[in-house]
């Protein structure tokens, strides 16, 4: 079976300030990861993912994430936040060789203060 | 601009009452998802399918079933609407692989 955790349900940090959004998962194979971000009364929006590779991964809004093997992680950084970056994030990850489904963490609110 | 599009934003049931949630694809994906979301749970896999005519349960299937008679269609099935059944409804769909899942604006089901 595969899970995610998502230790923390807020966020809170200042406008222009770093943000990290914690994620831990399990799986019996390889691991693809994935964060997705949901502003108000709209779907899911793709981020960032890791399938394979540097384990520094960029995406969209200047994003970024590190896949650590060793501590089962992959966190969701950016190095300075923004107001309008405050939304609903959620990490989801697929075992490489198993169901083609995503599970999903429970999700992190992101609040940025001006 | 890829697309996934649910039928309605927002419905009102009530309880006993067949509902249908729709869902279109115009990317061509094989595989489609429906999750149900609730606060505090993420998101929680009904359905997928991975072909027409293939399905598949996912974690949470009771009460509901679904239907894929063409590639870029989707629907869930609410054989009996509860209130528990009360959420937002999200649609998806994705290529074999290693590709991203595309998501649908929702649909946020009050069952009375």
């Amino acid at each position: 079976a595969q899970s995610v955790a998502q230790p923390e349900d807020q966020v809170n940090v200042a406008e222009g300030n770093p943000l990290t959004v914690k994620c831990t998962y399990s799986v019996s194979g390889n691991p693809y990861l994935f964060w997705y971000v949901q502003y108000p009364n709209r779907g899911l929006q793709f981020l960032l993912k890791y399938i394979t590779g540097d384990n520094l991964v960029k995406g969209s809004y200047g994003f970024e994430a590190e896949f650590n093997k060793s501590q089962t992680s992959f966190h969701l950084k950016k190095p300075s936040a923004l107001v309008s970056d405050s939304a609903l994030y959620f990490c989801a990850v697929r075992d490489g060789g198993g169901r083609r489904a995503l599970t999903f963490g429970s999700g992190t609110r992101l609040q940025v203060q001006p | 601009d890829v697309k996934v599009t649910q039928s309605s934003r927002y419905l009102v049931k009530r309880t006993g009452e067949k509902v249908f949630l729709e869902c279109v694809q115009d990317m061509d994906h094989e595989n489609m998802f429906w999750y149900r979301q609730d606060p505090g749970l993420g998101l929680r896999l009904i359905y997928f399918s991975y072909d027409v005519k293939m399905k598949e349960k996912g974690d949470i299937p009771e009460g509901y079933s679904v239907s894929r008679e063409k590639k870029e269609r989707f629907s869930l099935i609410l054989e009996s609407a509860s209130t528990n059944q009360t959420s937002m409804y999200l649609c998806a769909s994705s290529r074999p692989g290693t590709g991203e899942s595309f998501f649908g604006q929702g649909t946020r089901l009050t069952v009375v």
